[in-house]
């Protein structure tokens, strides 16, 4: 019950396109949903976080739409570019007293000139 | 402001061997997350401090321990390695009082047990 699927495994999109990356969970008591962009040799970065009382958050580029009576949620990537290119974890928080996330399997972008 | 450093970067283990890893977080962090990454299993969460108090675990043997300094400094230790744990070993640190989940991760340190 403490899962949190994401899928697809790997995506390719063309420059310009979009990106859209899906996770789905379980647990209702997560309370914040953090999505983490990772590229080779580094450790994950924050890239946007969304709440479960708003069903959209938009940073440049980056949206998260948030479907609470579905318990899913997307991170969607607009005019992709081959700086894009990682691997992206969806996450989520555990209600409570802890900064202990639950992370998605990832998601390996890469996208073509 | 500095980031989270992690040492060493990389590490070469034999079986049955332990190993202590070292994080020092953000300046003004005093929560410290410690996280294992491996190609088979992702991100999994191995324990959380606060003020030099574990305050969270996860499904890891008593093999793995940690513990954190009064600077905020976290260290790890695995025991008795074994093949199954190489794998990246990542830390985080976040704010003062934010239980928000927002983490800002150290690039890891890299074992590989032999």
């Amino acid at each position: 019950q403490q899962q949190v699927k994401q899928s697809p495994q790997s995506l390719i999109v063309q420059k310009g396109g979009i990106s859209i990356i899906n996770c789905a969970y379980e647990n209702t008591a997560f309370d914040y949903f953090p999505w983490y962009q990772q590229f080779p040799g580094k450790g994950p970065a924050l890239l946007i976080a969304i709440r479960p009382d708003v069903s959209e958050k938009k940073e440049g580029r980056f949206t998260i739409s948030f479907n609470k009576s579905a318990k899913q949620f997307s991170l969607h990537i607009m005019d992709s570019q081959p700086g894009d290119s990682a691997t992206y974890f969806c996450a989520a928080r555990l209600g409570g007293a802890t900064n202990k996330l639950i992370f998605g399997t990832g998601t390996l972008l890469a996208v073509q000139p | 402001k500095a980031g989270v450093t992690q040492t060493p970067r990389y590490l070469i283990k034999t079986r049955g061997q332990q190993v202590t890893l070292s994080c020092s977080p953000i300046s003004g962090h005093r929560s410290v997350s410690w996280y294992q990454q491996t190609p088979g299993q992702g991100l999994q969460f191995l324990f959380e401090y606060f003020s030099e108090t574990q305050r969270n675990k996860g499904n890891f043997p008593g093999r793995f321990s940690g513990r954190q300094f009064s600077n905020s400094r976290s260290e790890m230790n695995v025991s008795t390695l074994e093949l199954g744990d190489s794998a990246l070993y990542l830390c985080a640190s976040s704010r003062l009082g934010a239980n928000t989940g927002e983490l800002f991760f150290g690039e890891g340190s890299r074992l590989t047990v032999l």
